[in-house]
């Protein structure tokens, strides 16, 4: 019940295409969904990231879609570029009664641009 | 500010040698955590600590594996003795009070590959 299911694992989109990653949960208490971008040989680093309390959240070309009902999120990537090309990890976690959770991350998804 | 500093980038060792990673977390971040990287189990976060007290170490995988932060400016993760099943990458981040990415981001090294032969 903790874990956040990611997909796809790869990913490959033409420039100027849309890149669509996916994540699903099952844990009703998760609160919070960040993603992080994570380039070769370097730590991941916070993208965007959502409260339940709304259905989108928009940042430049990346935008965070949110299905509470259907305990889904996701994240588009508008014109994908190819310094848009790195693996991106969706994350939750939960305030339980005022105790921070840790972030539970997915698996990742490798996303690559072609010119 | 230089960001989380992590040493050695690269370790190759072989199986049996004990192994430290250390790190540096940002100045003024009360949170420091140790993640390990690998493509069949992705990021797992491994121990956790608040003011340099571990909170949460549920995540080391086994007595092989301890983590120490004697001050805010420095951790260790060390792994005695080494296995090849231990080779990936690990990770150290920080964030400031709020911790655990909620009210403040992670802030990643840029990782420790180890490998163990």
């Amino acid at each position: 019940q903790q874990q956040v299911k990611q997909s796809p694992q790869s990913l490959i989109v033409q420039k100027g295409g849309i890149s669509i990653i996916n994540c699903a949960y099952e844990n009703t208490a998760f609160d919070y969904f960040p993603w992080y971008q994570q380039f070769p040989g370097k730590g991941p680093a916070l993208l965007i990231a959502i409260r339940p309390d709304v259905s989108e959240k928009k940042e430049g070309r990346f935008t965070i879609s949110f299905n509470k009902s259907a305990k889904q999120f996701s994240l588009h990537i508008m014109d994908s570029q190819p310094g848009d090309s790195a693996t991106y990890f969706c994350a939750a976690s939960a305030n339980y009664g005022g105790s921070q959770g840790n972030l539970i991350f997915g698996k990742g998804t490798k996303l690559s641009v072609k010119p | 500010d230089a960001g989380v500093i992590q040493s050695p980038r690269h370790e190759v060792t072989e199986m049996g040698q004990e192994v430290t990673l250390r790190c540096k977390p940002i100045s003024g971040h009360d949170y420091l955590f140790w993640y390990r990287q690998t493509m069949m189990r992705g990021l797992e976060l491994l121990i956790y600590f608040n003011n340099n007290v571990p909170i949460d170490d549920s995540g080391m995988p086994e007595d092989r594996f301890s983590a120490k932060m004697p001050n805010a400016s420095f951790s260790t993760l060390k792994i005695q003795p080494s296995e090849p099943r231990d080779s990936a990458v690990y990770f150290c981040a920080s964030s400031l009070v709020a911790g655990t990415g909620r009210n403040s981001p992670l802030h990643f090294g840029n990782g420790t590959r180890l490998t163990v032969t």
